[in-house]
């Protein structure tokens, strides 16, 4: 399966815990997106990187970091998990070049329950 | 404040029929609009896209329609199948410094019935 590969794909944890997701993009995408999706809810732009830079950060909590390593996978680091963060976390990923980069493709995300 | 708005979170056609949904949005900077289909518990598929620099664009029983004057575009789907069922989002991108960035709508769900 060359798609973007998301771990876990379930995690539960108590409140006030931690957790890493974990996103692998399609093979040659440089451009790493997260959004979050909570029930009925859109999606929530979270944070972009490409090339390993951040770009644009959006709805991303000061308790979330997100890192993109040298291989391109990205890792977002939770802490101090609440309530209101129990949420489907996609990653998208795409080419960076110019139009390409809009052509997002998404994981299967992950979905966290707080408790 | 949303900058992509899907008004009507539903729809129900009948197999065979024709299944239009619908998009506004706000901002002219968008250049790019598209659709994606979900299924409950997966993730969003990209189904088709337009840049804004045309009107129309056909891909089988799909076509996306945008009204640039408007601020609307909209996904048309002819001959509607069950397996058509399922929430449509859709997203409007624009540029952002050097690189770009998608807003999407609430979705829409899509019933079609046999």
């Amino acid at each position: 399966d060359s798609g973007v590969v998301q771990s876990p794909r379930h995690i539960i944890k108590e409140k006030g815990g931690r957790s890493v997701l974990t996103c692998i993009p399609i093979s040659g995408h440089s451009n790493v997106v997260w959004y979050q999706q909570t029930l009925g809810k859109e999606l929530k732009f979270l944070i972009q990187h490409y090339e390993k830079v951040e770009r644009d950060k959006g709805f991303l909590p000061s308790r979330f970091s997100v890192q993109q390593f040298d291989d391109y996978h990205s890792e977002m680091n939770m802490s101090a998990l609440e309530l209101e963060d129990s949420a489907m976390y996609f990653c998208a990923s795409s080419l960076a070049l110019g139009y390409l980069s809009y052509e997002q493709y998404f994981g299967p995300g992950t979905r966290l329950t707080v408790l | 404040g949303q900058q992509v708005k899907q008004s009507s979170p539903s729809l129900t056609v009948q197999e065979g029929g024709i299944s239009i949904l619908n998009c506004d949005y706000e901002n002219d900077m968008f250049d790019y609009f598209a659709w994606y289909k979900k299924y409950p518990d997966n993730s969003p598929t990209l189904l088709i896209s337009v840049r804004s620099n045309v009107d129309k664009r056909e891909d089988g029983r799909l076509t996306v329609f945008l009204n640039k004057s408007g601020k609307h575009f909209s996904l048309h789907i002819t001959a509607s199948q069950p397996e058509d069922t399922a929430v449509y989002l859709c997203a409007a991108g624009r540029q952002q410094g050097t690189g770009s960035k998608l807003s999407f709508g609430k979705g829409a769900k899509l019933t079609v019935s046999p």
